[in-house]
């Protein structure tokens, strides 16, 4: 059981928008930032939103974060093939002193 | 571009040690905090531990506490996660990536540690 809950699917077709949803408490997206990372089969994860909202350069910005509360998203839009992954969000929780990240969620592209 | 590359992992029995390193390839290691991220076999991420610049700060998740310790040497760019008493559920590719919610985030290829008997 992850601190952070996501949903473990989503799916979309080429072109659409998604929107991947990461709920947590106040000691940890209440009180601090969220990330996502992406991560493809085999493959290290990638930082795709740091600070909630900010992208590292590279990453397009068909790629958007948001927080409200203790709740956080990443949108995609234009979706495309490539963009199959799994999708994590992460936080630090004030209270475990320890980031936490969601179970992560997969993304099909229909 | 800066590169991370572990080393350290393989097969170890219940009880166990292994000591991971993670070598970067920049001359500004001691400007950032590291941490070591897990992966068990087809499960999500998990975050173990991190260090800070000078290695006065460290956490760890809850699981690891008392038997692994992460430590790092500026002088030679290396970061180590000492792992004692492994567990089968330790098991898992071990990360190493540096300013994990940060701009300038890098990850390494990862390392392999099977515990078994």
């Amino acid at each position: 059981q992850s601190v952070l809950t996501q949903p473990p699917s989503a799916s979309g077709a080429p072109g659409q928008r998604v929107s991947i949803s990461c709920s947590g408490s106040k000691s940890n997206i209440g009180l601090n930032h969220v990330n996502w990372y992406r991560q493809l089969p085999g493959t290290a994860p990638k930082l795709l939103i740091y600070s909630n909202d900010q992208r590292p350069s590279g990453v397009p910005d068909r790629f958007s974060g948001s927080k409200s509360g203790t709740s956080a998203s990443l949108a995609l839009s234009g979706l495309q093939s490539e963009d199959e992954a799994e999708y994590y969000c992460a936080a630090w929780d004030g209270s475990l002193e320890a980031f936490v990240f969601g179970g992560g969620t997969k993304l099909t592209v229909l | 571009e800066v590169q991370l590359v572990e080393s350290g992992g393989g097969l170890v029995q219940p009880g166990g040690s292994l000591r991971l390193s993670c070598a970067a390839s920049t001359l500004t290691f001691s400007d950032y905090w590291f941490h070591w991220v897990r992966q068990a076999p087809g499960k999500g991420l998990e975050w173990v531990a991190n260090v800070n610049q000078d290695a006065s700060k460290t956490y760890y998740v809850d699981s690891v506490k008392g038997r692994f310790t992460i430590s790092r040497d500026n002088a030679k760019n290396l970061l180590y996660l000492q792992m004692n008493n492994l567990r089968p559920d330790d098991t898992a590719v071990y990360y190493c990536a540096r300013a994990i919610a940060a701009a300038d985030c890098v990850w390494g290829q990862g390392t392999t540690v099977t515990v078994s008997s």
